[in-house]
């Protein structure tokens, strides 16, 4: 059974860069046709997702927030992780990591199983 | 982006009733629609994808339809344990994955 943990500071001054780590157990990020996958929540704009790296290290972004994001991973420890950029309160938020499979079609994409989250807050 | 408007967003119910949860889309969507729950402190949980598919292990009472911009998620025969937030989702990855903003049941 796979199990996610994020894993990364509470707190995070304005201006600065998020980081967030995602460990998987249970299975390898390099399983094909997943999609590892980070998804934020707050309670002004509810479920935002931010991205995912796939099993084969292509990535895609929420074109709204792509040109402060970035998620990588390192396969020798199985483990992927998030950076926002040039963070603000609007950042604020519970950070989720959640692999991603197209149950439905090959170009859906449905999250299962999540982290439990990592608040982040943004404050000086 | 697709936006996915949710109603009601608040709903009061008791265990045993019926209740139905509505999910529309900006444009259509075909069946490219999941459902999940979300109780206080935990993450969401996947219930239902394409529309009306059960995820594994998810209790019969929950079923899902609808195509193209309106869809709804049923659940039968509330339990005390449905309490939760419901949220839907666009699943279709050429576009961006947006949620809808959450139903929230409680018990009455």
């Amino acid at each position: 059974q796979v199990k996610l943990q994020e894993s990364g500071p509470g707190l995070v001054k304005p201006s600065q860069t998020l980081s967030l780590t995602c460990t998987v157990s249970g299975g390898s990020i390099r399983s094909s046709g997943y999609y590892w996958s980070w998804i934020r929540q707050n309670p002004g704009k509810g479920l935002e997702w931010l991205g995912y790296i796939s099993y084969s290290g292509t990535t895609s972004y929420n074109p709204s927030l792509k040109s402060r994001l970035i998620i990588s991973a390192d396969t020798s420890k199985n483990e992927f992780s998030l950076k926002v950029s040039s963070v603000t309160a609007a950042d604020t938020a519970v950070y989720y990591c959640a692999r991603a499979s197209s149950r439905y079609s090959s170009s859906s994409l449905e999250f299962d199983p999540w982290g439990p989250g990592n608040l982040v807050t943004v404050s000086s | 982006d697709i936006q996915l408007t949710q109603s009601p967003s608040f709903l009061s119910a008791s265990v045993g009733d019926r209740v139905t949860i509505t999910c529309r889309a900006s444009q259509g969507i075909g069946s490219y629609l999941g459902w999940y729950q979300q109780k206080p402190g935990k993450a969401p949980k996947l219930l239902i994808y394409g529309a009306s598919i059960l995820q594994g292990g998810v209790p019969p009472r929950f079923s899902g339809s609808g195509l193209g911009t309106e869809f709804t998620l049923t659940i039968d025969s509330l339990q005390p344990e449905d309490f939760a937030t419901y949220y839907c989702q666009q699943l279709n990855s050429y576009l961006p994955i947006t949620f809808g903003q959450g139903t929230r049941l409680e018990i009455k």
